[in-house]
């Protein structure tokens, strides 16, 4: 299978704030990678796909880069409603992974 | 709008199996391929598998095999996700997801409200 590390496993930052989370594949996914944003008592939401592309509805604020083994997902203004966990996922095997997410709380 | 219906909760025994649903509306059901994701207490995601409900081909992750099965019912646009011999770790809440090929990609844009399994004597 193929693994994906996220960093920071947590972090805790300040309204305004511009904040990057990265993911590393274990090999070469091209960009066959997705975002999702999980709040605490609902469902998983699609924040980016194909590692960059926006899913319709997703703030602005959030956008993602990256191909290869590196990815970053970035915040550029943190707002209250963020505080959530986010996870990177491959969809470049026939059994997709999630990496083992970053949780995002605000100071 | 797009919607999967998914039982609220299942409390099993240890070693017995737990047939979950997830009935799709809004759109084509065979048309796009559903996965099964779960979170366990204080855990992350974990992809489990994956139907294509058009013609019933499926994948799961290597943990699974041979402990789940998937199948659909087009008359009522419903996927079911079956996992025999729980046990206590099994005990999570089970996300189905609407799976959006692309390419040769893809990417779970709709998913369900969750169905929370419970194993436990």
């Amino acid at each position: 299978d193929i693994q994906l590390t996220q960093s920071p496993s947590s972090l805790s930052a300040s309204v305004g704030d511009r904040v990057t989370i990265t993911c590393r594949a274990s090999q070469d996914i091209r960009t066959y990678l997705n975002w999702y944003q999980h709040q605490p008592g609902k469902v998983p939401r699609l924040l980016i796909y194909a590692a960059s592309s926006f899913h319709t509805g997703v703030p602005s604020r959030f956008s993602g880069s990256g191909s290869g083994t590196d990815f970053t997902l970035t915040i550029s203004s943190l707002q209250p409603e963020d505080s959530a966990t986010y996870y990177c996922q491959q969809s470049f095997s026939r059994t997709p992974t999630f990496g083992q997410g970053t949780k995002l709380e605000i100071k | 709008q797009v919607q999967l219906l998914q039982p609220g909760a299942e409390l099993k025994k240890p070693g017995a199996s737990v047939k979950v649903s997830c009935q799709a509306s809004g759109y084509t059901f065979p048309s796009f391929g559903i996965s099964w994701v779960r979170q366990a207490p204080g855990q992350g995601l974990e992809w489990m598998a994956w139907i294509n409900p058009y013609n019933g081909n499926t994948n799961s992750a290597q943990k699974f095999q041979g402990r789940v099965t998937l199948t659909t019912d087009k008359s009522t646009s419903t996927a079911y996700m079956e996992l025999r011999s729980l046990r206590s770790d099994d005990t999570a809440m089970y996300y189905c997801a609407r799976d959006l090929y692309y390419g040769s990609g893809s990417f779970l844009d709709h998913w369900g409200q969750g169905t929370l399994v419970t194993v436990s004597s």
